[in-house]
């Protein structure tokens, strides 16, 4: 079945790079997105990344995606505390997209 | 901002009430999915419009409907509102199904239902 893995918390300081892991399941997906949710909204879109790409990096935020293992992970250089917020990881292979449980990332001042 | 728009922010209803949740898509936009996002959990898909056709459905009873218009707005209808129906209802649109040549969905505030 369809299924998207994230551990739920993780906590850095200020300034240190944050590494967000994900795995899923769908061997058919083709896209890959991070998205991030604060306190009481909707959800932003912060990267995607295709099925046929090994990385990708967006100012602060590089994305490596390892197919073999189906594993996704999201790294945010020199983390700010206004990157506090929760971190989904999805798939999409077809008409919908499958969602992670999110990550809870605390940023310590 | 994402172009995307839900209404109501919030709503309190009883348990075996209905309730119509609806979403402004931007102008283009061919497809609005909806997603359930309970409280802790990630969002969950509920079903996708594309030209006002269900297009696809995830693992919801039949209570849950919806209808797209021409002028790129929809609807979440829910009848015989359940206490576990409790959560935060977000709308998605983009110009075509996600997933197709790097489309990518924007997602709207969504509307935080509260069954009493």
């Amino acid at each position: 079945g369809e299924d998207v893995e994230q551990s739920l918390f993780l906590s850095v300081r200020e300034g240190d790079s944050s590494v967000i892991n994900c795995t899923y399941t769908d061997s058919s997906s083709t896209y890959l997105y991070w998205y991030k949710q604060e306190p009481g909204a909707g959800l932003q879109l912060l990267t995607y990344i295709f099925s046929n790409m090994d990385m990708k990096q967006d100012q602060r935020l590089t994305v490596l995606l390892n197919k073999k293992d189906k594993h996704l992970s999201l790294r945010i250089a020199d983390t700010q505390t206004g990157d506090s917020a929760i971190y989904f990881c999805a798939e999409t292979g077809g008409f919908k997209t499958i969602f992670g449980a999110g990550t809870r990332l605390f940023v310590k001042a | 901002e994402t172009g995307v728009t839900q209404s109501p922010t919030h709503l309190i209803k009883t348990r075996g009430q209905q309730v119509t949740l609806r979403c402004s898509s931007q102008s283009g936009h061919n497809t609005v999915s909806w997603y359930q996002q309970a409280l802790g959990q990630g969002p969950q898909f509920i079903f996708q419009y594309y030209r006002e056709e269900e297009n696809g459905r995830g693992n919801f009873p039949p209570r849950f409907s919806g209808l797209q218009f021409p002028n790129y707005s929809s609807e979440l209808n829910v009848n015989a509102l359940e206490l576990d129906d409790s959560a935060l209802y977000l709308c998605a649109s983009s110009r075509e199904a996600p997933g197709t040549s790097g489309e990518t969905q924007y997602f709207g505030p969504g509307t935080r239902l509260l069954v009493l």
